[in-house]
C-alpha cells in the first residue's frame, strides 16, 4: 500500500460539473502539494498547503490534518482541466522536504 | 524566461552508455531535485540537494550520480544505462525544503 493514496485513478465528467479528487496520507507531513500534469507532459504545483483551506480561480484545496486528508475541487470544469492531479506529502521530521507521491488521478472533462 | 530548464528533452540512447541531463534554474532557490516518473506516471524522488549539500538519496543505484556545480544547476550523470532507466526525470527547485517546488519540462530517456 502507498503511503499516498488517490482516489479515483480515473475521472470523466461533462464540462461544468463538480469534481472532488482525494488523497490519503499515512506519513507524517510538513506540507501536502497537488500538482498537475498535462499531457504534454509538464508539472505544474498548483497548491502547497499544511493547514486549512485554499482557493486559486476554479480551483479549491482542503487539508484536514487530523484525518490525514486532503481533496482538491474543481469548479465549474472545463475541457482544459483535464490533465492528472497528483497530490505529494512533503514529509516532516528528519527527512522532510522528501515528496512522497500518490499515482495521479487522470481527469477528463468532455464538452 | 524559462524557470527550472532541462536539457535534453528527449534522449535515446543504447545500452551501455553514459549520459547526462542538465538543469538550471534561474529563481535563486536553495534545493534542487531529481525526480523519476516511470512507465506508469509513478514520481519518485531520486535526489535533493540544498547549498549544493546532498540531502535525499533514495535508494538510487550508485550508477546515478547527480553533481551541483553551484545552487543554480544539479545535473545528472547515468553511467552503464540499462533498458530500466527508461523513464521522463524532471528536475525542480524549491527555496527550501518545505515550500512550493517549480519543476522543469522532463527529459524523457529512452535506453535502446
Amino acid at each position: 500500500k502507498n503511503e499516498v493514496e488517490q482516489s479515483p485513478q480515473n475521472l470523466t465528467a461533462q464540462e461544468g460539473e463538480f469534481i472532488t479528487i482525494n488523497c490519503s496520507y499515512s506519513v507524517g507531513i510538513s506540507a501536502l502539494h497537488w500538482l498537475q500534469q498535462h499531457p504534454g507532459g509538464g508539472i505544474v504545483s498548483l497548491f502547497m498547503l499544511s493547514s486549512g483551506k485554499k482557493k486559486h480561480g476554479r480551483l479549491i484545496a482542503t487539508i484536514n490534518i487530523q484525518e490525514k486528508h486532503s481533496s482538491l475541487h474543481i469548479t465549474a470544469s472545463h475541457p482544459r482541466d483535464s490533465a492528472v492531479y497528483i497530490c505529494a506529502a512533503n514529509a516532516g521530521g528528519t527527512s522532510y522536504g522528501k515528496l512522497t507521491f500518490g499515482q495521479g488521478t487522470i481527469l477528463t472533462v468532455h464538452p | 524566461d524559462t524557470a527550472v530548464s532541462q536539457t535534453p528533452k528527449y534522449l535515446v540512447t543504447q545500452m551501455g552508455n553514459d549520459k547526462s541531463i542538465k538543469c538550471e534554474q534561474n529563481l535563486g532557490h536553495d534545493t534542487m531535485y531529481w525526480y523519476k516518473q516511470d512507465s506508469k506516471k509513478f514520481l519518485k524522488i531520486m535526489f535533493s540537494y540544498n547549498n549544493k549539500e546532498l540531502i535525499i538519496n533514495e535508494t538510487v543505484p550508485n550508477r546515478f550520480s547527480p553533481k551541483s556545480p553551484d545552487k543554480a544547476h544539479l545535473n545528472l550523470h547515468i553511467n552503464s544505462l540499462e533498458l530500466g532507466d527508461s523513464a521522463v526525470y524532471f528536475c525542480a527547485s524549491s527555496r527550501d525544503r518545505v515550500t512550493e517546488a517549480f519543476f522543469g519540462q522532463g527529459t524523457r530517456l529512452t535506453v535502446v
